[in-house]
């Protein structure tokens, strides 16, 4: 079946505790990108992918890190996790840079 | 500057009856792509239709239809005969077209719809 997954699906963490979220996908996608949202301001861009070691800074990089090291791999590193990152967590992917994403089920992460 | 703005935060309707969701976008960028997303109560985002930027046909698929017009800068989306199961957020994204900016989407702030029995 062709899908995105990411795990932890639900973390609860305390500031500073370095974390990371896994993103995977199936289908063979070169672009992937991470998202967060929040109540009343939608999705927003955490950082986005277009091949293996190429990334670059979507619209709320500030905090997060990023590596793409395998093409069906795109983790999300929170190195110093402060409450203000207690958001959902949404990893997508796609086969163009103007495709459909698809995302993944979502990660819940609550920063104490 | 890039933005989407869905200015109808909540909406509620009884079944049977038809809803727009308006989106109005705003791009300095010639070529770009709209997109129309929806998350159903379980959280998980469904892709729903692309449309790009030379393409103003509207477009139907059942009782989803959608009304592109570049001369207002708007994507709306309009459900014919809701019905329970469209209860949802439904957001509006909208992909730039330089390459050096591929893969980047920007949503707006998105829909709750709740259609009631």
């Amino acid at each position: 079946e062709a899908q995105v997954t990411q795990n932890p699906r639900y973390l609860i963490t305390v500031t500073g505790k370095k974390l990371t979220v896994t993103c995977s996908q199936n289908m063979n996608h070169e672009y992937m990108s991470w998202y967060r949202q929040d109540p009343g301001l939608g999705l927003r861009q955490i950082y986005y992918s277009m091949n293996v070691e190429v990334t670059d800074k979507g619209d709320v990089p500030e905090g997060y890190k990023v590596s793409r090291k395998e093409k069906r791999n795109f983790p999300l590193i929170l190195e110093s996790p402060s409450p203000n990152q207690t958001s959902l967590y949404f990893c997508a992917s796609s086969w163009t840079a103007v495709g459909a994403q698809y995302f993944g089920p979502g990660t819940r992460l609550l920063v104490l | 500057a890039q933005k989407v703005t869905q200015a109808q935060t909540e909406i509620s309707v009884v079944e049977k009856e038809d809803v727009t969701l308006d989106c109005v976008y705003e791009t300095r960028d010639t070529t770009y792509y709209l997109f129309w997303y929806k998350q159903p109560p379980s959280g998980e985002l469904v892709f729903l239709i692309r449309r790009n930027s030379f393409d103003e046909q509207n477009e139907i698929s059942g009782r989803y239809s959608w009304n592109f017009q570049k001369s207002t800068s708007s994507f709306n989306f309009t459900i014919t005969a809701s019905q329970v199961v469209d209860s949802a957020v439904y957001f509006c994204a909208l992909t730039p077209v330089p390459y050096n900016q591929g893969g980047k989407l920007i949503f707006g702030q998105g829909t709750e719809l709740s259609v009631k029995p």
